[in-house]
């Protein structure tokens, strides 16, 4: 079975702009979540997807936003970015039950200049 | 929220030598806990996992206790071999979501 993928898996913004990531989830898995990844802070949830509906949701501004398609593939996007926003963002997949044995996609590496 | 807590940040084991990391948690709803290992530019890698109804669990060098009157879980590596050294995460999982620990850094020595 092929694994999560993401792309890109590297980006170079400017604050201000938007930016928007693509996840897609091991065949078989309906629940996609996203974590962002920095020195400082670790690894932090973002938000969950099942089924195209969001389960829960992290302490982030509204400037983070996610959907998920149909054939579960999740895509996140940051609006008006800022040099905060540099960071590692890795999504996971899993089947979506109770108890979440997620993999974690390669993860794309964003830089805010 | 669930808050979960990892020591140490940073450990040294001479090749061969035990390591051992503790986490903590806060909501006594978390059900599930995993481990993760994740090496330099690489993806975080579930290593070993334990679910609330299960007090310890083993696979090969590697094992995980739980102690949920306590909250809190640990993990064990034997034998320490080089390609140990990694950053080790802990996470509690709750409402579809895992919450991590800050990380410990293992360094084996050879």
């Amino acid at each position: 079975k092929a694994g999560v993928t993401q792309t890109p898996r590297y980006l170079i913004k400017t604050r201000g702009q938007q930016v928007t990531l693509s996840c897609s989830p091991i065949s078989g898995h309906r629940s996609v979540s996203w974590y962002q990844q920095t020195p400082g802070q670790g690894l932090q949830f973002l938000f969950e997807y099942f089924s195209e509906t969001q389960r829960n949701k992290g302490n982030f501004p509204g400037r983070f936003s996610g959907r998920q398609f149909s054939n579960s593939r999740s895509e996140m996007n940051v609006s008006t970015l800022e040099l905060g926003d540099s960071a590692l963002y890795l999504c996971a997949s899993s089947l979506g039950g109770t108890e979440g044995e997620q993999y974690f996609g390669p993860g794309t590496r964003l830089t805010v200049t | 929220g669930e808050n979960v807590e990892q020591h140490p940040s940073t450990l040294s084991v001479q090749e061969g030598d035990s390591a051992v990391i503790k986490c903590t948690y806060s909501d006594s709803a978390s059900n599930y806990f995993p481990w993760y290992k994740q090496e330099l530019g690489k993806r975080p890698q579930l290593i070993i996992d334990i679910r609330s109804n299960v007090g310890e669990k083993k696979d090969q060098r590697i094992a995980v206790t739980l102690n949920k009157t306590a909250k809190h879980f640990s993990l064990h590596i034997t034998e320490t071999q080089p390609e140990d050294s990694a950053v080790y995460f802990c996470a509690a999982f709750d409402d579809y979501k895992l919450s991590f620990g800050a990380g410990t850094t293992v360094t084996v020595r050879a």
